[in-house]
This record gives structure tokens, C-alpha cells and sequence, in this order.
């Protein structure tokens, strides 16, 4: 397995709360991504980075923000949870920008 | 606007019995398709990329091929190790995931 984890692996908030997700690689990938996966819907992108301190909007970006300080670590940020929040969570990693992507466990997030 | 069609959404198949899954995909410019497994709590696993038509990959059961409007994802003889969700996936300028079929091999 590519070392990616991702914590927590569950949590359940209230609405209003700010939330941070981590993700974790020792692979030393350049890029790394956040998705959302809920029923209905693909995978859809929320944020990536190409590099420290380098990161970019996906398609559904509103109400998230993210960080890269390490090469290692990214961080996904929910300022203020909403319940259409309410989702699966997960970080991918890849070397190249078209490249297979290495997917993380996922976070259960629950905003009641 | 990139679309990306799986269908069935959920197979039933006993084991050993031979089927297929469809990946119908509307891009202005394929720069690759790919395929993953997803097991239940488990985040998508890598199977195989495609990057032109007529190309064909294959592991262990699976045998991957593109055309240029659709995938097919062929399981030979599968077994109830393979139950799982099969999502494609096409990269343009960004990566549109398809919903996914839902595979189940009963014993």
C-alpha cells in the first residue's frame, strides 16, 4: 500500500464548527489531492497542491480551504461545517499530473 | 463539459460466469482513462490506465479496452474476491470520476 493515512478516520461535528482533515504521505509525491465522495455523485475534486505551498481550487472548492507546508502533509480545512458537508473524504497522491493516483483510507465526516 | 457513464450500476454474477462492465466517456481531449477498485471503507485502488484506442491491459481476470467513446472492463470466470465498486475515471484538462458499478459474485 502507498503510505498515505489520513486522520481522523471518523468524526462527527456540529454545524458551524471548524473542521481540519489531515493527510500524510512518506512516498515524497508532488501532487496531492482532497475528494469528496458521496452517493450519487463521482469523486469530485475539492482542492489539490503541486508542490509546498502551491494549491489550487477543484470543482466543488466553496466552503473548504486547504494548506501544504511539507511535502508530506495537507491539510483540509472546513471554516465553518455545514450539513451538505456530510460526506467521504479522500486524500490521493500522485507523481505526475496525469498519473495513477494513490488514494488514502477516507474520513467519515458527519455535521449534524 | 466532461462526462463519464457507468453502467450497469450493480452486477450480480455467480461464480465463473463471465461479464462486462461499460465506461461511455465525452471528453474534448483523452489523455488517459483509468480504472480502480473500490473495496467497501476502503479508498480506490489502481487497476489500469489507457491512453489510446484500441489499446487493451489485462490482470489476472480483468482485461481492460478502449475505444474512442467507451471502456470495457472484462471479467473472465470471476470469483467472489472480485465483488467490489469498479469506478473509471478520463483525464483532460482535469479528472472526471464516473459513479461506479457496484460488482457482486456470489459463491
Amino acid at each position: 500500500d502507498a503510505g498515505i493515512t489520513q486522520s481522523p478516520r471518523h468524526k462527527v461535528t456540529e454545524t458551524g464548527t471548524p473542521v481540519t482533515l489531515r493527510c500524510h504521505q512518506t512516498e515524497n509525491h508532488r501532487y496531492m489531492y482532497w475528494y469528496r465522495q458521496d452517493p450519487g455523485h463521482g469523486l469530485r475534486l475539492i482542492h489539490y497542491s503541486y508542490g509546498v505551498k502551491d494549491t489550487d481550487k477543484g470543482e466543488v472548492s466553496d466552503g473548504y480551504s486547504v494548506s501544504r507546508s511539507k511535502t508530506e502533509d495537507f491539510l483540509l480545512t472546513l471554516e465553518s461545517a455545514t450539513s451538505s458537508q456530510t460526506s467521504v473524504y479522500f486524500c490521493a497522491i500522485s507523481g505526475g499530473e496525469d498519473e495513477k493516483l494513490f488514494f488514502g483510507s477516507g474520513t467519515q465526516l458527519s455535521v449534524l | 463539459e466532461d462526462q463519464v457513464t457507468q453502467s450497469p450500476e450493480a452486477l450480480r454474477l455467480q461464480e465463473g460466469e463471465s461479464s462486462s462492465l461499460n465506461c461511455s466517456y465525452t471528453v474534448s481531449g483523452l489523455r488517459g482513462l483509468f480504472w480502480y477498485r473500490q473495496d467497501p471503507g476502503k479508498g480506490p485502488e489502481f487497476l489500469f490506465t489507457l491512453y489510446s484506442a484500441g489499446e487493451e491491459k489485462e490482470k489476472e481476470r480483468l482485461k481492460a479496452t478502449l475505444t474512442k467513446k467507451e471502456s470495457f472492463l472484462h471479467i473472465t470466470a470471476p470469483k467472489p474476491e472480485d465483488s467490489a465498486t469498479y469506478l473509471c475515471a478520463v483525464q483532460d484538462s482535469r479528472l472526471t470520476f464516473g459513479e461506479g458499478t457496484q460488482l457482486t459474485v456470489n459463491p
